[in-house]
């Protein structure tokens, strides 16, 4: 089965930098585009970026632009963000989600991992 | 910058029928957004119900159900239950590979 492992999380000073991994299983991670979605403490879900199935397209959410980078290894089935410049409203819950083949929502979810921007 | 919108809080009866919808702050939602439909309890990651707008994901009871409803898309439950007491959030494609949640629906079974 389709399986999502977020790595990396922690808490980081503002204006450094954390680097999260997701490790996918259980489906051909080549042939799929990834979503990077976030939750901060008590709020909704935000989308943050998606990198296509072949790393060749990226898309970034307003508030990550320049300061994100999303970029996949599809050798080692994995995919990871990049945050540059952290600020306290980075904090959240950081999932990595699949998307779905012929649309393009995310369908299949790890289970997230925490990052804490904090002095 | 376009707003995706939901109602922050629902109330339903055991048993009941409920539809949330999901809107934009202009304009009408079409497929062409391929709304979809998350549901998520305290603590836990979400859980896809519905994607491109009306297909239920793999496990999911048909009780949950997909639509365009005027220019909304809609996430109708019946037969509510107390565990389908949680937020509901849906997701709309932009375009140029952007996507945007609505600020979700928190939704109480009594």
């Amino acid at each position: 089965q389709v399986q999502l492992v977020e790595s990396g999380g922690g808490v980081v000073q503002p204006g450094r930098s954390l680097r999260l991994s997701c490790a996918a299983s259980g489906f051909t991670f080549s042939s799929y585009g990834i979503h990077w979605v976030r939750q901060a403490p008590g709020k909704g879900l935000e989308w943050v970026a998606f990198i296509s199935y072949d790393g060749t397209n990226k898309y970034y959410a307003d508030s990550v632009k320049g300061r994100f980078t999303i970029s996949r290894d599809n050798s080692k089935n994995t995919l990871s963000l990049q945050m540059n410049s952290l600020r306290a409203e980075d904090t959240a819950v950081y999932y990595c989600a699949k998307r779905d083949y012929y649309g393009a929502a995310p369908l299949d979810w790890g289970q997230g991992t925490l990052v804490t921007v904090s002095s | 910058q376009t707003v995706v919108t939901q109602e922050p809080s629902f109330s339903v009866s055991p048993g009941g029928t409920v539809t949330l919808t999901c809107g934009l702050s202009s304009g009408s939602v079409s497929t062409s957004y391929y709304p979809s439909w998350y549901q998520q309890t305290p603590g836990q990651a979400p859980r896809t119900l519905i994607y491109s707008t009306n297909t239920r994901s793999s496990g999911v009871p048909d009780r949950f159900s997909g639509s365009i409803l005027g220019n909304k898309a809609a996430l109708t439950i019946t037969g509510a239950q107390a565990d389908d007491e949680c937020d509901y959030y849906c997701v709309l494609y932009m375009g140029s590979g952007i996507s945007v949640f609505g600020g979700g629906t928190k939704l109480t079974v009594l």
